[in-house]
């Protein structure tokens, strides 16, 4: 069956602008998670979802990133005022049930450049 | 303050060799370790999981061990292969409360013809 899909695969914007991200989790994956990976660097937690809902949003670096899931199903992670720093692959990942044996299903990413 | 830690940051093996790749924890109390795999310009997939009350797991040419009493754990590599080329995540979860799974930084494989 179809994976987790993000897209797009690879966006350039200008600093200042703002960015949506989009993730398709895998049909009937109740918890989604977002994830930051700078270069070279291990994967930092954002956000997490169970369900529509955000029990656990510490990961957030400040307010001018959100993230929503709609439907139990496609989320978007939004970042406002978009800086340099904000340059990394950004890593969704679903998993089947809210558990703590379940594995994380990770898309390929969406690689965030801003110039 | 839970963490992972691995070792080492990176590696570079001939091709058909093995070799061990080492993760220490701190996270409590201890639900269960993944090793994920993550190839270059991918997401993370996971390779073995383990328990508690489980001290060795094998998936093909990986094989994982567990010490849940030192808080170690060991993915060892046999008869590495070019596709071996990776970084190799030790990932912790908790029991109780938050499903955050505490991820470490990764070792980098480099496998050489």
């Amino acid at each position: 069956g179809a994976g987790v899909s993000q897209s797009p695969s690879n966006k350039v914007t200008e600093k200042g602008k703002d960015v949506e991200l989009r993730c398709d989790p895998i049909s009937g994956h109740t918890a989604l998670y977002w994830y930051r990976q700078r270069l070279g660097q291990g994967l930092e937690f954002l956000i997490y979802f169970q369900g529509n809902s955000a029990p656990d949003k510490s990961g957030l670096p400040s307010d001018r990133f959100s993230a929503e899931r709609t439907g139990e199903s496609v989320s978007t992670l939004t970042i406002q005022r978009t800086q340099q720093e904000d340059s990394a692959v950004y890593l969704c990942a679903s998993s089947p049930r809210q558990g703590y044996n379940s594995p994380l299903h990770f898309g390929n990413g969406t690689r965030l450049t801003v110039t | 303050k839970n963490q992972v830690e691995q070792s080492p940051q990176s590696l570079i093996i001939l091709e058909g060799k093995n070799c061990t790749l080492q993760c220490n924890y701190t996270v409590s109390p201890f639900s269960n370790l993944r090793w994920y795999k993550q190839d270059t310009g991918r997401g993370p997939v996971s390779l073995t999981i383990m328990t508690f009350s489980e001290n060795t797991k094998s998936n093909g040419r990986y094989t994982a061990t567990l010490d849940a009493d030192t808080k170690q754990s060991s993915l060892h590599i046999t008869a590495s292969q070019l596709s071996d080329s990776a970084s190799y995540i030790c990932v912790v979860t908790r029991s109780g409360g938050s499903y955050i799974p505490t991820f470490g930084r990764g070792t980098s494989l480099i496998v050489h013809p």
